[in-house]
């Protein structure tokens, strides 16, 4: 079975541009959630979806925002790109919504930014 | 590939012996426990996970252990092997708004010694 899969796997941008990042889910997940890492760091929650409807975001402005689609994959978008957004960006999806079901992750894009 | 964390506190074991990688927790209310194990290059692996009612729990080699009087998570890896060489996270459950989150310790890096 296929696992958590994102696109692309690596990605180098200039400040001030526009990124979109995917993610698909594990089948039959409908929450995706995504997170930051930075290096030497553990990953920071940006946001969660569920049944297409963000649940919740974390301390990210607003430059960041993402969407769900009708078969749960998820686009990440960061406009007006930041030497402080080079991160590797983790997709991790999960059954239902609850804090009580394991988040399995994919592999990241990193983004570099110039 | 790219380290993941170059400053993450260290654990050096031999080969065929036990390791024990420890994390404290923040949150007294979280109810869910995960550890990951994160390879250079890879996205967070799920290795095993654990509930507030219990506070043990066993798998193919590995046994996380939760103290919930002093907040506190281990993780025990028994004949430890070149391929457990990775940087591991513990991570709590939670909810920001609605949405529920993982929230993740530093990591600790394993090293594997021949």
């Amino acid at each position: 079975d296929a696992g958590v899969t994102q696109s692309p796997t690596h990605l180098i941008k200039t400040r001030g541009q526009h990124v979109t990042l995917r993610c698909s889910p594990i089948s039959g997940h409908k929450s995706v959630s995504w997170y930051q890492q930075v290096l030497g760091q553990g990953p920071q929650f940006i946001f969660q979806y569920y049944e297409k409807e963000e649940r919740g975001r974390g301390n990210f402005p607003d430059r960041f925002s993402a969407r769900q689609f009708p078969n749960y994959s998820s686009e990440l978008n960061v406009n007006a790109l930041l030497l402080g957004d080079s991160a590797l960006y983790l997709c991790a999806s999960s059954l239902r919504d609850s804090t009580n079901q394991p988040q399995h992750f994919g592999d990241g894009t990193r983004l570099s930014i110039l | 590939g790219e380290s993941v964390g170059l400053h993450l506190p260290t654990l050096s074991v031999q080969e065929g012996d036990n390791s024990i990688i420890n994390c404290a927790y923040s949150n007294s209310a979280s109810d869910y426990f995960i550890w990951y194990k994160q390879e250079s290059g890879k996205g967070p692996q799920f290795i095993i996970d654990i509930r507030s009612n219990m506070d043990k729990r066993q798998g193919q080699r590995v046994t996380v252990l939760l103290n919930k009087t002093v907040k506190h998570l281990s993780l025990q890896i028994a004949a430890t092997q070149p391929g457990d060489s990775a940087v591991y996270f513990c991570a709590e459950t939670g909810y920001t708004g609605t949405a529920s989150k993982l929230t993740f310790g530093t990591g600790t890096r394993l090293q594997v010694t021949l």
